[in-house]
């Protein structure tokens, strides 16, 4: 399957610090990438939709100044976590779609952010 | 009701046994099935994929799809001890444009094979 690759895969930041999360799609053009939050013992939460050259399309509840996503290139989409706060600490999954355009999503391994 | 539901397990078998996992939807929009495969704090990873009813087979993983009864499954044979994991129905609709990969979850089964 086709590799997407997600860095950094742990990070602790203090709180009101921002962070930044890369996600690159390594061997294949991703025209969509998608933002995943996902916490203890529970499944995939959508965040975000990320469109190569045009601003992301977030879900209801999920606040977009807080989270920013820049998806500039065909490989390339980050999320950045603004002024972060103890309960923004999670699993942030990013998922690139596959070239058929079916829906056919791949994973990245995921970043643990801890917001101390 | 949720668009998706997934039994929740967790389920523990003895190695060798077959494995059934579960999933049902309310939302006949869905077109397209996949199953993940979620190791501890990894990203999911793509087992099967379908989008027509029916089974379909890859070495030791069945996925069967019933669209009149909106219901998947998927069957693991001769399961072994790497198989414990959490696996994750995910379900897609064809709204077209960006809607393409915007996946439904169901809540994952905790699956433990033990020797």
């Amino acid at each position: 399957g086709a590799v997407v690759s997600q860095h950094p895969s742990r990070v602790i930041c203090k709180s009101g610090t921002s962070v930044k999360i890369e996600c690159r799609s390594l061997d294949f053009q991703a025209t969509t990438m998608f933002w995943y939050r996902q916490f203890p013992k529970q499944s995939l939460m959508l965040m975000a939709t990320s469109n190569e050259g045009s601003k992301a399309t977030y879900e209801q509840g999920v606040e977009k100044d807080k989270f920013l996503i820049n998806h500039a290139s065909l490989t390339l989409s980050t999320l950045t976590v603004t002024s972060a706060h103890p309960e923004d600490s999670s699993f942030y999954i990013c998922s690139a779609q596959g070239t058929r355009g079916t829906g056919e999503l791949f994973f990245g391994e995921g970043s643990r952010l801890t917001v101390l | 009701q949720k668009e998706v539901e997934q039994d929740p397990g967790p389920l523990s078998v003895p190695e060798g046994a077959i494995v059934s996992l579960n999933c049902t939807y309310s939302n006949s929009a869905f077109q397209y099935f996949m199953w993940y495969r979620q190791y501890s704090r990894k990203g999911p990873e793509l087992l099967m994929y379908t989008y027509s009813s029916g089974n379909k087979e890859d070495g030791r993983f069945t996925a069967q799809v019933d669209k009149s009864s909106k219901y998947i499954s998927l069957f693991i044979r001769d399961s072994q001890p790497s198989d414990s994991a959490t696996y994750l129905c995910a379900l897609g609709a064809n709204a077209g444009g960006t809607s393409y990969g915007k996946l439904t979850f169901g809540q994952g089964t905790i699956l433990t094979v033990h020797p």
